[in-house]
């Protein structure tokens, strides 16, 4: 079975420019999040879905960020306009939401981004 | 107070030993604790859920104490490719949503 899709899987860009980054979650998961990760922060929540709709985006930085999830098959995770503080290793996460409890999630190979 | 709470390490053991690993968390209403694994430059991996009797999976052995909101990893007869950083991940009561430690890292050598 295909886990987590993420494009692309790097990504230069020089400050100022749109980034979009890109994730289809494991099929029949129904919740989806996005994360940042660097050394100094750490993994930090970004902003999660669930059955398609935004629950939590507190963890989005500012404006400049923002995330679609158009379909159960595909997310979206923007950045206008990118600035060098933005990069970062950007993971995309899925999981099933039972209600049982039990939310493991499952990671994609995460994009690797660079702001010059 | 940090969410997750872990000893960054790094445990450098050598092949063969066992070593623990501890973490506290401050969310009492956390109702789903998870170890995860990730090697350098890659994603997180779920290595084991957490369940309140305790559970084994081969090596590894997960304990969770909810009264004084703590977890522990025991890996046994450790591996080189056991070296990696494991991370504690308490849910967040009541939400679908993971809370990751900062991590523990293990180097594991000949």
């Amino acid at each position: 079975d295909a886990g987590v899709i993420q494009s692309p899987r790097h990504e230069v860009t020089e400050m100022g420019q749109e980034v979009t980054l890109r994730c289809k979650p494991i099929s029949g998961h129904n919740s989806l999040f996005w994360y940042r990760q660097t050394m100094m922060r750490g993994l930090e929540l970004l902003i999660y879905f669930n059955n398609n709709v935004p629950i939590d985006d507190s963890g989005m930085p500012e404006d400049r960020f923002s995330a679609k999830m158009p379909n159960a098959s595909f997310s979206t995770l923007k950045i206008q306009p990118s600035e060098p503080r933005d990069s970062a290793v950007y993971f995309c996460a899925s999981s099933l939401d039972r209600g049982t409890g039990n939310y493991e999630q499952y990671f994609g190979p995460g994009t690797r981004l660079t702001v010059t | 107070r940090k969410e997750v709470e872990q000893d960054p390490g790094p445990f450098n053991v050598p092949e063969g030993a066992t070593v623990a690993f501890n973490c506290t968390y401050s969310n009492s209403a956390s109702q789903s604790f998870f170890w995860y694994r990730q090697d350098c430059r890659k994603e997180p991996k779920l290595l084991m859920s957490v369940y309140s009797s305790g559970n084994e999976d081969g090596r590894f052995t997960a304990q969770l104490n909810r009264a004084s909101q703590y977890i522990s990893l025991l890996i046994r007869d450790s591996k080189l490719s056991d070296s990696a950083t494991y991370l504690c991940v308490p849910s967040s009561g009541g939400y679908n949503k993971l809370i990751f430690g900062a991590g523990t890292r293990l180097a594991v050598h000949p």
